[in-house]
């Protein structure tokens, strides 16, 4: 099965910078991959999805990047706010019919 | 649009003690998840159903959990008996789609404790 690895320390940046999580997996490259939001207390919120096929997608400040050869996706939040503190999950499909199995989430705390 | 709906929110419980959690899910989504998520950790994948049948169930304790999901609708999953490492948030998710790729909708979970 998959191993999914994102940084478990959290990433302490200033705001207005630009944070880049990691999601970095093992086996066969999945056909997409997708990040999620988690508030404390709160289910996971869905935010982007990529496709083996694309580079790059981006959605107002946020942008991930899917590199199937070092079998990796980046995820940048540009001009960050205190409102982007959160844990950040990374999630791909397993078996191609959405069994979405996740990593360990990376925690970003955003300061004024 | 209403959002995947979960019941109850906390639950305490004693060892050995069985306890039963409920998902309805957003009205038209096939695919429906139980995850397991223990503090500090990623959701863990229990189980999935597409509809009423089990696609996936490789990761569920089957000495003691079990999960149904009735007439393809609302699933409970149920914990018996529990055992202090069951303590956890319980997450149920659902997806419209069986074999593409969309997005998984998230509840606010159940957060239990087993003492």
């Amino acid at each position: 099965s998959q191993k999914i690895e994102q940084n478990s320390e959290a990433l302490n940046i200033q705001e207005g910078k630009t944070a880049t999580l990691t999601c970095n997996y093992t086996n066969y490259s999945p056909a997409y991959l997708q990040w999620y939001r988690q508030d404390p207390g709160r289910g996971p919120v869905f935010l982007l999805l990529i496709r083996e096929n694309e580079k790059e997608k981006r959605k107002e400040r946020l942008k991930v990047t899917f590199d199937t050869t070092l079998k990796q996706s980046l995820f940048h939040i540009t001009a960050s706010q205190p409102a982007d503190s959160a844990t950040y999950l990374c999630a791909l499909d397993e078996t191609g019919f959405q069994k979405l199995v996740f990593g360990t989430g990376t925690r970003l705390l955003v300061s004024p | 649009e209403a959002g995947v709906a979960q019941s109850p929110r906390y639950k305490i419980i004693e060892k050995r003690q069985s306890v039963a959690f409920w998902c309805n899910p957003i009205s038209g989504h096939a695919t429906l998840y139980w995850y397991q998520q223990i503090l500090g950790q990623g959701p863990k994948l229990l189980i999935q159903f597409q509809n009423n049948g089990v696609v996936d169930d490789s990761q569920l304790p089957k000495d003691r959990f079990s999960a149904e999901r009735l007439k393809g609708v609302d699933s409970t999953l149920k914990i018996q008996p529990a055992k202090l490492e069951d303590s956890a948030v319980y997450l149920c998710a659902s997806s419209l789609d069986f074999g593409g790729a969309t997005e998984a909708f998230f509840g606010q979970g159940t957060r239990l404790t087993v003492v």
